[in-house]
């Protein structure tokens, strides 16, 4: 059975840097893509963009200028960077396994981060 | 881009069948066959339910089926229970190799 757990700091000061990681269990990161989702309190939910295993990505266009996904699969890691963060990006973060349609049939337990100084 | 359009509620009575529609464009919904519906409940992550917009992962109840036509998707829950009342979200693969997600529906069983 596979299992994505994020992991990460729950409070980030306005202007820094947000880190997440998902480590992935249960299977190898090949031939999967894999992505960040996030749900602000309340809302919808909202794409963040995706890593293939061999590296490839794509972001969401209106945050493509602030995120980096990056992937370590001799570690079955994958990781979310999101630079100059404000309260708008306090959010509920998954990490989700998605096929080449971008379904996402696996979830993480999402790690709620909060922006505030 | 812009987030898919669903109705923000629906209701529905136990035993009854009710439909939550996804409007896209012809650079989503229209274009592709990856629509994908999830459903979460409070506290909870989401669920995929329906993917490639008919298909049913394992497990999941026959009760829930997808489809498309033009740039509009639909879910259909067929007997409805109690335990289905939760919130109910679309995605479709786009044009420019992203994702977008509808806005989601908040369905209440009566």
């Amino acid at each position: 059975q596979v299992q994505l757990q994020e992991s990460g700091p729950g409070l980030v000061k306005p202007s820094e840097t947000l880190s997440l990681t998902c480590t992935v269990s249960g299977d190898s990161m090949s031939s999967y893509y894999w992505s960040w989702i996030r749900q602000p309190p309340g809302k919808g939910l909202e794409w963040i963009g995706f890593i293939y295993y061999s590296g490839s990505t794509s972001y969401n266009p209106s945050l493509r200028s602030r995120v980096t996904i990056s992937i370590d699969t001799s570690k079955n890691q994958f990781s979310l960077k999101l630079t100059s963060v404000t309260a708008a990006d306090t959010a509920i973060y998954y990490c989700a396994r998605c096929t080449y349609g971008l379904d996402f049939h696996y979830w993480g337990q999402g790690s709620l981060v909060t922006v505030s100084s | 881009q812009s987030a898919l359009t669903q109705p923000a509620s629906v209701s529905g009575s136990p035993g009854q069948s009710i439909t939550i529609s996804c409007t896209g464009t012809s650079s989503d919904v229209g274009d592709y066959n990856y629509v994908s519906w999830y459903q979460q409940h409070p506290g909870e992550a989401p669920k995929l339910l329906i993917y490639a917009v008919t298909t049913r992962p394992s497990g999941v109840s026959n009760r829930f089926s997808g489809s498309k036509s033009g740039n509009t998707a639909s879910l259909t829950i067929s007997g409805l229970q109690a335990e289905d009342e939760a919130d109910y979200y679309c995605s479709s693969y786009t044009s420019s190799n992203t994702l977008v997600f509808g806005g989601g529906t908040m369905l209440t069983v009566l």
